[in-house]
């Protein structure tokens, strides 16, 4: 039982190259999530799929996209790298709890990506 | 709207000494307060979760945490710190938002345990 993982762990991307960075998660988990980190800032949530075939946009959404391919895995695109994409990128997963109320199960994490655009 | 402060940056405590590592929230109705944990170069991980119930919760590795909701507050906490506690600490609150549940994060403490 690998839990949450993301690859690549490092990425270094000049202005304007894309990527796709990928997470996959073998608990049977519905809800699966995409947050950045950067320093003196927490966790901000990018997108985030409840469901497989649902995505939404989270708290900064720009430049990003993603897609839930499967049960296990939702990948997040970079179209066109800028520098302000410098971050941490985490992927998260969960289980949900029962339409329209708020799970009380915990957030599982992957290690991260570690992005840098020059 | 949701939200989660922590008030300090960084907090330093002396091995064996008890640590407290502090949280305030705001949200509309009943929250649900999250811990999480994050060594370096790693995931976060967690640590513990008030959902309803007793104001004490107990989590890994021995911390706990008090739910306080006149002060909204939902400090993280244990009686005898060790060096190895030193990590930076997130308290978080859900939301449910179009279905979704949500994470709302802190901007980190960084514990640092000394000799």
């Amino acid at each position: 039982n690998a839990g949450v993982t993301q690859t690549p762990k490092f990425q270094v991307l000049k202005t304007g190259q894309s990527m796709t960075l990928q997470c996959a998660q073998d608990m049977n988990h519905n809800s699966m999530y995409w947050y950045r980190q950067d320093p003196g800032m927490g966790l901000r949530l990018i997108y985030y799929s409840a469901s497989e075939g649902t995505t939404d946009k989270g708290e900064v959404p720009n430049g990003y996209n993603v897609s839930r391919l499967n049960k296990r895995e939702f990948s997040l695109r970079l179209e066109s790298a800028a520098p302000s994409q410098t971050s941490v990128y985490f992927c998260a997963s969960t289980s949900p709890g029962l339409a329209g109320t708020l799970s009380s199960y915990e957030q599982y994490f992957g290690p991260g990506t570690r992005l840098t655009v020059t | 709207a949701q939200s989660v402060a922590q008030p300090e940056d960084q907090v330093n405590v002396a091995e064996g000494n008890p640590l407290t590592v502090k949280c305030t929230y705001s949200v509309s109705g009943n929250p649900y307060l999250f811990w999480y944990v994050q060594y370096p170069n790693r995931g976060l991980q967690f640590l513990l979760k008030y959902i309803t119930g007793d104001n004490l919760v107990k989590g890994s590795y021995g911390f706990e945490a008090e739910f306080n909701k006149s002060q909204t507050s939902f400090h993280l906490k244990k009686p005898s710190a060790l060096v190895s506690d030193s990590a930076l600490y997130f308290c978080a609150v859900s939301r449910l938002t179009g279905g979704g549940n949500k994470l709302t994060f802190g901007t980190g403490t960084q514990l640092k345990v000394e000799l």
